[in-house]
């Protein structure tokens, strides 16, 4: 298994930019997130998914959008991109249920100038 | 709004020191917290996932405890190494899906 895969691993765009974030599992889990690493502050949830279809907010969505039209697939966007978008985002998966681990990815590096 | 806090925000010990940090997370509604080790330019791994009050879990030289009553988990290191140089993570998952993380320990051991 390869686990979540991110792509891509960097990445620089200019203010207004437009791009999408890649994140890939093949565990067959059902829940899904993007955070975000801002440094001092932790992880950050932007958004979460519970299974094919269904997607949520987490604290700090806004800017972004996602989609999860099948189980394996969670991609992240950013329509017009911000220098306050710049950081690390990572993708993670679980099972359904509290007491299982999430898995993450490797992590997108993300610079806005 | 659930609030999962983490004590020392940081901290710096030499190699061969012990340390512990804490974790405090709700009280009620209680059924998991999770620990995650986050070496810098990598991803964060699962260390712990504990269930029970009372419980005790140790993997090498961590070991962590969980008091569900009172709302707090302890991280243990034994005789610190520089590769346990890391942040450590806490994580209290709610009814929603979600895991709320606290903002992290971060740990280095000085050779």
């Amino acid at each position: 298994n390869a686990g979540v895969t991110q792509t891509p691993k960097f990445r620089i765009l200019k203010i207004g930019q437009s791009m999408t974030l890649q994140c890939a599992q093949d565990m067959n889990h059902n829940y899904m997130y993007w955070y975000r690493q801002d440094p001092g502050m932790g992880l950050k949830l932007i958004y979460y998914s519970v299974g094919a279809g269904i997607t949520d907010k987490g604290e700090v969505p806004n800017g972004y959008n996602v989609s999860r039209s099948t189980t394996e697939d969670f991609p992240l966007r950013l329509e017009l991109a911000a220098p306050s978008q710049t950081s690390v985002y990572f993708c993670a998966s679980r099972t359904r249920g509290g007491v299982n681990e999430q898995f993450f990815g490797p992590g997108t590096r993300l610079t806005v100038l | 709004i659930l609030n999962v806090e983490q004590s020392p925000q940081s901290l710096h010990v030499q190699e061969g020191d012990s340390t512990n940090f804490t974790c405090s997370f709700p009280s009620s509604n209680f059924y998991a917290l999770h620990w995650y080790r986050w070496e810098t330019a990598k991803s964060p791994e699962a260390l712990f996932v504990m269930t029970l009050n009372g419980d005790e879990k140790k993997k090498g030289r961590i070991s962590a405890t969980l008091n569900t009553k009172e709302g707090y988990s302890y991280l243990y290191i034994k005789g610190s190494q520089p590769e346990d140089s890391a942040t450590y993570l806490c994580a209290f998952p709610n009814q929603g899906g979600k895991l709320i993380f606290g903002q992290g320990t971060e740990l280095s051991v000085k050779p």
